[in-house]
């Protein structure tokens, strides 16, 4: 299995502040790595997929990088509606596809 | 626009079958474009990947779950399907159907249904 870990599991910010979320995986996946962002009693929306392809109609305050094993969803400036939990989840291969354990991103 | 819809019952028996149907409409499930399949969150083991199937392509599950999981698909109703075998509590959660594009760049969920809890008791 390919392991994903994010850190932190929980960060708080305060509006207009710069936010990064760090998933690393236990094996290099090259950039087959997607974000979702997931509010309280929704379903997890796609925002990033290959590791910094913004998916369409997602604001462009949402970014990603990284390849091999160590990767960044970065919001650059902190909206009120973006507290939620983040997940990454890595799909190097389709026989395995394992989600993070997400981080909730609060709002001071 | 593509629309996914879970439907089933919310409470099943321990040891017995879990069985889920999602509703596609704006897509065809005969497209071998596209993989279809669920994810499940639960409190204890956030969001945890069941299966994906490529309608008469291939069908991949997870392999903690695969001797009690099963993925198919009914072209004439444009719906697929969830059985899961032998439940017990560890199988309560919520469940999401998904939809994640196919081919070499594929494998991201772009599309989820609103999710269907089922709780196992």
């Amino acid at each position: 299995d390919i392991q994903m870990t994010q850190s932190p599991s929980t960060l708080s910010a305060s509006v207009g502040d710069r936010v990064t979320i760090t998933c690393r995986a236990s094996q290099s996946i090259s950039s087959w790595l997607a974000w979702y962002q997931q509010i309280p009693g929704q379903a997890p929306k796609l925002l990033i997929y290959q590791a910094s392809s913004l998916e369409s109609g997602v604001p462009p305050r949402f970014s990603g990088s990284g390849s091999g094993t160590e990767f960044t969803l970065t919001i650059s400036s902190l909206r009120p509606q973006d507290a939620a939990v983040y997940y990454c989840q890595q799909y190097s291969s389709y026989s395995l596809l394992t989600f993070g354990g997400g981080t909730k991103v609060e709002i001071k | 626009q593509l629309q996914l819809q879970e439907s089933g019952p919310g409470l099943v028996e321990p040891s017995e079958t879990l069985s889920l149907t999602c509703t596609v409409s704006g897509g065809s499930i005969s497209s071998k474009s596209y993989y279809w399949g669920w994810v499940r969150q639960s409190p204890g083991r956030g969001l945890e990947w069941i299966g994906t199937m490529c309608y008469s392509e291939r069908t991949d599950y997870n392999p903690s779950l695969k001797t009690r999981v099963t993925i198919s698909g009914d072209t004439s109703k444009n719906q697929f399907s969830l059985k899961l075998t032998f439940v017990t509590a560890a199988d309560t959660a919520v469940y999401y159907c998904v939809r994640a594009d196919s081919g070499d760049s594929g494998g991201f969920f772009n599309y989820w249904g609103q999710g269907t809890l089922v709780t196992v008791s």
